[in-house]
């Protein structure tokens, strides 16, 4: 089958910098995305990899690891507006299907 | 610049009745769509994607159907709803093709079943 693991919630504060690990076991494996959705809202993208190593844009960078089938979202200079769900999400070999995973909630606090 | 519209943004529905969600997208040609549910606190569902018109690929076999009869049109609907179909229902589209990897959402419509 085909799953996607995330920590369910994480806190941070203010100004900090915090880490939303996913791994993934998928039949086919294309890139790992990363998604934003605030309370109410639609998801809005925030990055891509599909080989491994870092991508940087602005205060987020994605990391990953194909051979250990694992990513994850850096998040630094935390703001209260990052308040929001973060979901990875991998793109099937087909290129036409996102599995996402379940979502990452993450609080920051002042 | 691309826009993706759906309608409507909530809709209260009995048990029993019918549904169609449309979604349409503007400024693009042949982009794949896609319908995702996603129930209060959850992640997105894959229902349906569809790569071109009449082309549509079920995810999830259940009580809905989707059909795209233009090329920026996609239709979700159900002849009977159930209490299970109350959700957020997001449509999205990406580059046609299999490209790209982004995906635009839609605003979502807010169904919940009585």
């Amino acid at each position: 089958g085909q799953s996607l693991e995330q920590p369910s919630e994480v806190t941070a504060v203010e100004g900090a910098i915090v880490q939303i690990n996913c791994t993934y076991q998928t039949s086919g494996f294309y890139g790992l995305s990363w998604y934003q959705q605030h309370d109410g809202g639609a998801p809005t993208f925030l990055s891509y990899n599909a080989l491994d190593g870092l991508e940087e844009t602005g205060r987020f960078s994605s990391f990953l690891s194909r051979s250990d089938s694992y990513g994850y979202l850096l998040l630094q200079e935390l703001q209260m507006k990052d308040s929001a769900s973060y979901f990875c999400a991998v793109r099937d070999t087909g290129g036409f299907k996102t599995i996402f995973g379940a979502g990452t909630r993450l609080f920051v606090k002042a | 610049s691309q826009t993706i519209h759906q309608w409507p943004a909530t809709l209260v529905q009995p048990v029993g009745s019918p549904l169609s969600l449309e979604c349409t997208v503007e400024g693009t040609s042949n982009p794949n769509l896609y319908w995702y549910r996603q129930a209060a606190g959850r992640g997105l569902q894959l229902l349906f994607y569809s790569v071109g018109i009449g082309q549509i690929s079920s995810e999830v076999p259940q009580n809905l159907s989707a059909s795209r009869p233009q090329d920026r049109q996609f239709i979700l609907s159900s002849k009977k709803l159930l209490l299970s179909d109350s959700g957020f229902y997001l449509c999205a589209w990406s580059v046609g093709g299999g490209g790209t990897y982004e995906q635009y959402f839609g605003p979502g419509t807010r169904l919940t079943v009585t």
